[in-house]
């Protein structure tokens, strides 16, 4: 089961926005608005930020935002704070195997 | 409010068993699924497996599938992960996580339980 692919690194200024991307196929991210994004903070347990592509749950501040184009999800956090610093994983429906659930390998945030 | 609590850390040997328990609380836990995540040291996460409690429907990740056994008891609102024999590269935070606002994302996680299989 592939895992979806994430960029291994990003960063950014505080107040700068980034993006950070999730390609899979046609089978997850590409025909499903199934994805979600997690955040992970070292030591801690994943937190949900996005759901259904574009969904924040109830807490998640405004500047969290995602979208879908194609085969590639992306998760955009504007106005960068120092706390955004951590890992985030995507994830998403899939239909390609028995087990319909697939992460991307996570992506580590550092706010310069 | 809903609630996860996982197990305690656990030390175990190379072929040891363990079972490994995630208990919930302030929601329905027969109605959502729970799920098993692996986190290796310093590595991403993996999903290992969900359950619906509610009928014991249980999938795998073929990753997965015959190295642990996933399992709940709706009477203490408890799932269970465990191993009959266990490796060194068993050793991994897991994580229980369920979903209960949307179906495939995980709006409540357990605090994770350290396992460390080592001779």
């Amino acid at each position: 089961q592939s895992a979806l692919t994430q960029p291994a690194s990003v960063s950014g200024s505080p107040g700068q926005s980034i993006t950070i991307s999730c390609t899979g196929t046609s089978s997850d991210v590409g025909n499903y608005n199934f994805v979600s994004w997690y955040q992970q903070h070292p030591g801690k347990a994943p937190k949900l930020m996005i759901y259904e592509v574009s969904t924040r749950p109830s807490g998640v501040p405004y500047r969290f935002s995602g979208s879908k184009s194609g085969n590639t999800a992306s998760l955009t956090i504007s106005g960068l704070q120092a706390e955004d610093e951590a890992d985030y994983y995507c994830t998403s429906y899939t239909s390609s195997t028995t087990f319909n659930l697939v992460f991307g390998g996570g992506t580590k945030l550092t706010v310069l | 409010e809903v609630q996860l609590v996982q197990s305690g850390a656990e030390v175990k040997k190379p072929g040891e068993s363990l079972k490994i328990s995630c208990k919930g609380s302030g929601y329905s836990f027969t109605t959502y699924w729970i799920g098993w995540v692996r986190q290796m040291p310093g590595k991403g996460l993996e999903w290992m497996g969900i359950i619906y409690p509610g009928d014991s429907d249980t999938r795998y990740n073929p990753s997965f599938q015959g190295q642990v056994t996933i399992s709940a008891d709706k009477s203490s609102s408890t799932a269970y992960l465990q191993w009959s024999s266990l490796k060194a590269s068993d050793t991994a935070m897991y994580y229980c996580a369920t979903s209960t606002t949307t179906v495939t994302a995980c709006d409540y996680w357990g605090q994770g339980t350290l396992v460390t299989v080592s001779s």
